[in-house]
Protein backbone atom coordinates (compact mmCIF):
# COMPACT_ATOMS: atom_id res chain seq x y z
CA UNK A 1 0.00 0.00 0.00
CA UNK A 2 0.68 3.75 0.05
CA UNK A 3 3.32 4.82 2.24
CA UNK A 4 4.00 7.73 3.97
CA UNK A 5 4.16 11.16 1.67
CA UNK A 6 5.22 14.54 2.09
CA UNK A 7 4.96 17.99 -0.23
CA UNK A 8 6.75 19.45 -1.19
CA UNK A 9 9.61 17.39 -1.18
CA UNK A 10 12.21 20.50 -1.68
CA UNK A 11 11.23 24.07 -0.42
CA UNK A 12 13.15 27.21 -1.24
CA UNK A 13 11.76 30.30 1.25
CA UNK A 14 13.16 33.90 1.32
CA UNK A 15 13.84 34.74 4.85
CA UNK A 16 10.82 36.09 6.70
CA UNK A 17 8.17 34.42 4.32
CA UNK A 18 5.54 31.77 5.22
CA UNK A 19 5.58 27.73 4.64
CA UNK A 20 3.12 24.95 4.82
CA UNK A 21 4.34 21.83 5.05
CA UNK A 22 1.53 18.69 3.92
CA UNK A 23 2.12 15.31 5.57
CA UNK A 24 -0.21 12.68 4.01
CA UNK A 25 0.38 9.64 6.76
CA UNK A 26 -0.88 6.08 5.83
CA UNK A 27 -4.32 5.58 5.61
CA UNK A 28 -5.63 4.36 9.53
CA UNK A 29 -2.87 5.31 10.82
CA UNK A 30 -3.62 7.10 14.46
CA UNK A 31 -0.25 8.23 15.39
CA UNK A 32 1.68 11.22 13.63
CA UNK A 33 4.77 12.88 14.61
CA UNK A 34 6.85 15.33 12.94
CA UNK A 35 10.58 15.51 13.38
CA UNK A 36 13.05 17.88 12.16
CA UNK A 37 16.16 16.87 11.18
CA UNK A 38 19.44 19.41 10.57
CA UNK A 39 22.15 18.41 8.24
CA UNK A 40 24.51 15.30 9.70
CA UNK A 41 22.05 15.18 12.73
CA UNK A 42 19.12 12.52 14.13
CA UNK A 43 15.80 13.80 14.03
CA UNK A 44 14.47 15.63 16.78
CA UNK A 45 10.84 15.44 18.21
CA UNK A 46 8.56 18.63 17.13
CA UNK A 47 5.23 17.24 17.89
CA UNK A 48 2.69 14.26 17.85
CA UNK A 49 -0.82 14.01 17.06
CA UNK A 50 -3.07 11.30 17.97
CA UNK A 51 -5.76 11.74 15.95
CA UNK A 52 -6.77 15.26 15.27
CA UNK A 53 -5.53 16.05 19.20
CA UNK A 54 -2.29 17.62 19.48
CA UNK A 55 -0.84 15.66 22.29
CA UNK A 56 2.42 17.14 22.36
CA UNK A 57 4.46 19.93 21.22
CA UNK A 58 7.27 20.53 23.71
CA UNK A 59 9.63 20.05 20.75
CA UNK A 60 8.11 23.12 18.22
CA UNK A 61 11.37 25.62 18.92
CA UNK A 62 9.48 29.08 18.83
CA UNK A 63 6.03 30.07 18.03
CA UNK A 64 6.15 30.47 14.89
CA UNK A 65 5.82 27.12 14.16
CA UNK A 66 2.37 25.63 14.09
CA UNK A 67 0.90 22.30 13.28
CA UNK A 68 -2.65 20.79 12.68
CA UNK A 69 -4.40 18.05 12.02
CA UNK A 70 -7.99 19.10 11.84
CA UNK A 71 -9.75 15.59 10.30
CA UNK A 72 -7.08 13.18 12.23
CA UNK A 73 -5.80 12.84 8.74
CA UNK A 74 -4.00 14.73 6.62
CA UNK A 75 -1.24 17.12 8.66
CA UNK A 76 0.33 20.65 8.10
CA UNK A 77 3.43 21.92 9.72
CA UNK A 78 3.22 25.90 9.29
CA UNK A 79 6.32 27.90 9.83
CA UNK A 80 5.63 31.55 9.65
CA UNK A 81 8.76 34.22 9.34
CA UNK A 82 11.20 31.83 8.22
CA UNK A 83 14.76 32.32 9.51
CA UNK A 84 17.66 30.83 8.10
CA UNK A 85 18.51 28.19 11.16
CA UNK A 86 14.73 26.98 10.22
CA UNK A 87 16.54 25.15 7.26
CA UNK A 88 16.54 21.48 7.74
CA UNK A 89 14.75 18.20 6.50
CA UNK A 90 11.16 18.35 7.98
CA UNK A 91 10.05 14.37 8.57
CA UNK A 92 6.82 13.31 8.99
CA UNK A 93 5.85 9.72 10.72
CA UNK A 94 2.57 7.88 11.13
CA UNK A 95 2.03 4.80 13.25
CA UNK A 96 -1.14 2.53 14.86
CA UNK A 97 -1.72 3.76 18.02
CA UNK A 98 1.03 3.06 21.05
CA UNK A 99 4.10 2.32 21.21
CA UNK A 100 4.35 1.47 17.38
CA UNK A 101 6.61 1.40 14.60
CA UNK A 102 6.72 4.84 12.83
CA UNK A 103 7.15 4.69 9.12
CA UNK A 104 8.45 8.02 7.64
CA UNK A 105 7.86 9.58 5.04
CA UNK A 106 10.82 11.22 2.51
CA UNK A 107 10.25 14.74 4.66
CA UNK A 108 10.45 18.21 2.92
CA UNK A 109 14.17 19.68 2.80
CA UNK A 110 13.71 23.39 3.76
CA UNK A 111 16.02 26.06 2.85
CA UNK A 112 15.96 29.58 3.93
CA UNK A 113 17.73 32.29 2.43
CA UNK B 1 14.99 12.32 29.41
CA UNK B 2 16.45 9.38 28.04
CA UNK B 3 19.82 10.63 26.08
CA UNK B 4 21.37 8.41 23.77
CA UNK B 5 24.89 7.81 22.96
CA UNK B 6 26.15 6.22 20.20
CA UNK B 7 29.57 5.34 18.01
CA UNK B 8 29.79 8.45 15.38
CA UNK B 9 30.89 5.54 12.81
CA UNK B 10 31.86 2.18 12.11
CA UNK B 11 33.66 -0.22 9.71
CA UNK B 12 33.11 -3.55 8.42
CA UNK B 13 33.39 -5.64 5.31
CA UNK B 14 31.09 -7.41 3.29
CA UNK B 15 29.05 -10.82 5.12
CA UNK B 16 30.58 -9.54 8.46
CA UNK B 17 28.35 -9.52 12.13
CA UNK B 18 27.97 -5.85 12.77
CA UNK B 19 27.18 -5.04 16.22
CA UNK B 20 25.99 -1.43 17.15
CA UNK B 21 25.83 -0.27 21.00
CA UNK B 22 23.70 2.39 21.81
CA UNK B 23 23.40 3.98 25.44
CA UNK B 24 20.48 5.00 27.47
CA UNK B 25 21.48 5.32 30.78
CA UNK B 26 17.88 7.38 31.99
CA UNK B 27 15.46 5.03 30.45
CA UNK B 28 12.72 5.89 31.78
CA UNK B 29 10.13 2.27 32.61
CA UNK B 30 7.66 2.90 29.95
CA UNK B 31 10.13 3.36 27.23
CA UNK B 32 10.89 1.15 24.22
CA UNK B 33 14.36 0.88 22.64
CA UNK B 34 13.70 0.85 18.40
CA UNK B 35 16.12 1.28 15.59
CA UNK B 36 16.09 3.12 12.35
CA UNK B 37 18.13 2.66 9.17
CA UNK B 38 18.16 5.86 7.15
CA UNK B 39 20.04 5.99 3.85
CA UNK B 40 20.84 9.31 2.10
CA UNK B 41 17.33 11.81 1.03
CA UNK B 42 15.72 9.18 3.04
CA UNK B 43 13.35 8.84 5.65
CA UNK B 44 14.13 6.72 8.48
CA UNK B 45 12.85 2.87 8.00
CA UNK B 46 12.13 0.69 10.55
CA UNK B 47 14.58 -2.37 11.43
CA UNK B 48 13.72 -3.87 14.89
CA UNK B 49 11.87 -2.45 18.10
CA UNK B 50 12.44 -3.94 22.11
CA UNK B 51 11.90 -4.03 25.17
CA UNK B 52 13.82 -6.12 27.22
CA UNK B 53 15.86 -9.04 26.54
CA UNK B 54 16.40 -9.92 23.19
CA UNK B 55 14.37 -9.53 19.96
CA UNK B 56 15.11 -11.54 16.77
CA UNK B 57 13.17 -10.46 12.83
CA UNK B 58 14.45 -11.58 9.71
CA UNK B 59 17.31 -8.95 9.19
CA UNK B 60 18.37 -8.32 12.70
CA UNK B 61 19.14 -8.90 16.24
CA UNK B 62 18.54 -6.20 19.38
CA UNK B 63 20.06 -7.23 22.65
CA UNK B 64 19.31 -5.50 25.99
CA UNK B 65 20.52 -6.28 29.36
CA UNK B 66 18.54 -6.44 32.02
CA UNK B 67 19.27 -2.90 33.06
CA UNK B 68 17.96 -1.46 29.81
CA UNK B 69 20.88 1.18 30.11
CA UNK B 70 22.05 0.13 26.75
CA UNK B 71 21.35 -1.86 23.77
CA UNK B 72 22.87 -3.06 20.64
CA UNK B 73 21.99 -3.92 17.18
CA UNK B 74 23.34 -7.35 15.74
CA UNK B 75 22.97 -7.33 11.96
CA UNK B 76 24.51 -10.45 10.29
CA UNK B 77 26.60 -10.80 7.51
CA UNK B 78 25.91 -7.32 5.98
CA UNK B 79 26.15 -6.32 2.30
CA UNK B 80 27.32 -3.00 0.76
CA UNK B 81 23.52 -2.16 0.72
CA UNK B 82 23.92 -1.83 4.64
CA UNK B 83 25.81 1.13 4.34
CA UNK B 84 23.51 3.57 5.94
CA UNK B 85 23.10 5.49 9.05
CA UNK B 86 21.61 3.54 11.94
CA UNK B 87 19.72 5.25 14.67
CA UNK B 88 18.60 4.00 17.97
CA UNK B 89 15.67 5.69 19.48
CA UNK B 90 14.73 5.93 23.33
CA UNK B 91 10.94 6.27 23.96
CA UNK B 92 7.16 6.00 23.77
CA UNK B 93 3.85 7.23 23.18
CA UNK B 94 0.56 6.30 24.88
CA UNK B 95 -2.60 6.73 23.51
CA UNK B 96 -4.41 9.40 25.44
CA UNK B 97 -1.32 10.77 26.57
CA UNK B 98 1.30 13.03 26.29
CA UNK B 99 4.92 11.76 25.95
CA UNK B 100 7.47 13.85 24.45
CA UNK B 101 10.61 11.88 25.28
CA UNK B 102 10.98 10.44 21.75
CA UNK B 103 14.81 11.11 21.54
CA UNK B 104 17.23 9.90 18.56
CA UNK B 105 20.40 9.24 18.84
CA UNK B 106 23.01 11.15 16.35
CA UNK B 107 23.25 7.86 14.60
CA UNK B 108 26.36 5.88 13.43
CA UNK B 109 27.28 5.63 10.05
CA UNK B 110 27.72 2.12 8.86
CA UNK B 111 30.48 1.47 5.48
CA UNK B 112 30.72 -1.53 4.32
CA UNK B 113 33.43 -2.11 2.10
CA UNK B 114 33.87 -5.01 -0.36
Amino acid sequence: GAGVSQSPRYKVAKRGQDVALRCDPISGHVSLFWYQQALGQGPEFLTYFQNEAQLDKSGLPSDRFFAERPEGSVSTLKIQRTQQEDSAVYLCASGLAGVETQYFGPGTRLLVL
Amino acid sequence: LAKTTQPISMDSYEGQEVNITCSHNNIATNDYITWYQQFPSQGPRFIIQGYKTKVTNEVASLFIPADRKSSTLSLPRVSLSDTAVYYCLVGAVNYGGSQGNLIFGKGTKLSVKP
